[in-house]
């Protein structure tokens, strides 16, 4: 299987910064790559797919990039919204695989 | 409105069975892929299983942790997701979320969870 690293585990971070959380592939998944929000006793919610494009309805201070092993998920103006868990997963190859999350904490 | 609702969780012995649903609407479910994915407290998602469409035989997926365990399924006629699951074990007790697949690929709507509890 392949396996996914996120980092980081989380970290603290106020209103209007930007963020960089980081994933990284054990081998290439090309751009077959996701990106979930997931608040407390909710579903992940899709952000971005094939590693770059912003699923419908998600606003844009979200982007995505990276391709091979290395990804990147900005997001650009965080909002009091934004304060989550984001997970990164690979849809390349079976079974699919997702890291270990990033907790993004108000400071 | 694509909604997908589980159901069918709940506390179960280990070695024992459970069998949960997934109801399906707001669009054509017998063109998607199916899925289900599960989440241990604490952890992260687990993709569990896949089931493809008519055009491609309603094949299967399973990740090696619950294959020869659990068996997906589907009724189009029903617009209905299963996962029939045996022999649970307790590292099974997690969140399970049925979610739709497009394009073979991404996991774009996920249903709200139902929790399965393995636990004598």
């Amino acid at each position: 299987a392949i396996r996914v690293t996120q980092s980081p585990s989380s970290f603290s971070a106020s209103t209007g910064d930007r963020v960089t959380i980081t994933c990284r592939a054990s081998q290439g998944v090309v751009s077959q790559f996701a990106w979930y929000q997931q608040k407390p006793g909710k579903a992940p919610n899709l952000l971005i797919y094939a590693a770059s494009t912003l699923q419908s309805g998600v606003p844009t201070r979200f982007s995505g990039s990276g391709s091979g092993t290395d990804f990147t998920l900005t997001i650009s103006g965080l909002q009091s919204e934004d304060f989550a868990t984001y997970y990164c997963q690979q849809y390349y190859s079976y079974p699919f695989t997702f890291g270990q999350g990033t907790k993004v904490e108000i400071k | 409105e694509v909604q997908l609702v589980e159901s069918g969780g709940g506390l179960v012995q280990p070695g024992g069975s459970l069998r949960l649903s997934c109801a399906a609407s707001g669009f054509t479910f017998s063109d998607h892929y199916m899925d289900w994915v599960r989440q241990a407290p604490g952890k992260g998602p687990e993709w569990i299983g896949r089931i493809r469409n008519r055009a491609n035989s309603y094949t299967t997926e399973y990740a090696a942790s619950v294959k020869g365990r659990f068996t997906v399924s589907r009724d189009d006629s029903e617009n209905s997701l299963h996962l029939q699951m045996n022999s649970l074990e307790t590292e099974d007790t997690a969140v399970y979320y049925c979610a739709r697949s497009t394009s073979g690929k991404i996991l774009d709507y996920w249903g709200q969870g139902t929790l399965v509890t393995v636990s004598s």
